[in-house]
């Protein structure tokens, strides 16, 4: 069990279309960090919130969007989907920031056709 | 910018052989270290981390690493692997006090045989 609870698991969407992504951070939790792993790569930092606000974004587009609800979870957000947005979409949840480590979820495999 | 190299693509050892590998990072402040594993299916998981104190940071399952500041490195080592080791090892960085942002490596592929 990683602690971290990512949904969905798998998910095939269009060019053009919309998707969204949830995560449950880990217990005592409060900050999120999204992260895109291509395949064969190490993951690319998307952005982190922390207090319902984006504290820090990585070189993406806007087309990446994301949100923290009051409960601490998350959604990541991605507009006008491209063939090359197929990834594996990882969360990481930490408390504060992030010196004792971040707890990853399993991911959500997405794939655009 | 903070990055990460990891100079080995992909490793292949025997059992028993003896494990480093190398991961060096550009930042010129106080930095936390890490080393993840990545299992076959699994997420991603912490294997030691590095934040102040002893440079030798030992980790789950018989891992180490070394903190060099002069080099920017800290490579990981095992002196036994296992089968089952066979994995996914990441380096990841992030600044001490600027910024909290985990930056990753490329990762290094361990493939052991029995």
């Amino acid at each position: 069990d990683a602690g971290v609870t990512q949904s969905p698991t798998h998910l095939i969407k269009t060019r053009g279309q919309q998707v969204t992504l949830r995560c449950s951070p880990k217990s005592g939790h409060d900050t999120v960090s999204w992260y895109q792993q291509a395949l064969g790569q190490g993951p690319q930092f998307i952005f982190q919130y922390y207090e319902e606000e984006e504290r820090q974004r990585g070189n993406f587009p806007d087309r990446f969007s994301g949100h923290q609800f009051p409960n601490y979870s998350s959604e990541l957000n991605v507009n006008a989907l491209l063939l090359g947005d197929s990834a594996l979409y990882l969360c990481a949840s930490s408390f504060g920031q992030g010196h004792y480590g971040y707890t990853f979820g399993s991911g959500t495999r997405l794939t655009v056709v | 910018a903070q990055s990460v190299s990891q100079h080995n693509h992909h490793v292949i050892l025997s059992e028993a052989a003896s494990l480093e590998l190398g991961c060096n990072y550009s930042y010129g402040g106080t930095v936390n270290l890490f080393w993840y594993v990545q299992y076959p299916g699994q997420h991603l998981q912490l294997l030691l981390k590095y934040f102040s104190g002893d440079p030798l940071v030992k980790g789950i399952k018989g891992f180490e690493a070394e903190f060099i500041k002069s080099k920017f490195s800290f490579n990981l080592r095992k002196p036994s692997v296992q089968w089952s080791d066979t994995a996914e090892y990441f380096c990841a960085v992030n600044a001490g006090q600027a910024g909290t942002a985990l930056i990753f490596g490329k990762g290094t592929t361990l493939s052991v045989s029995s």
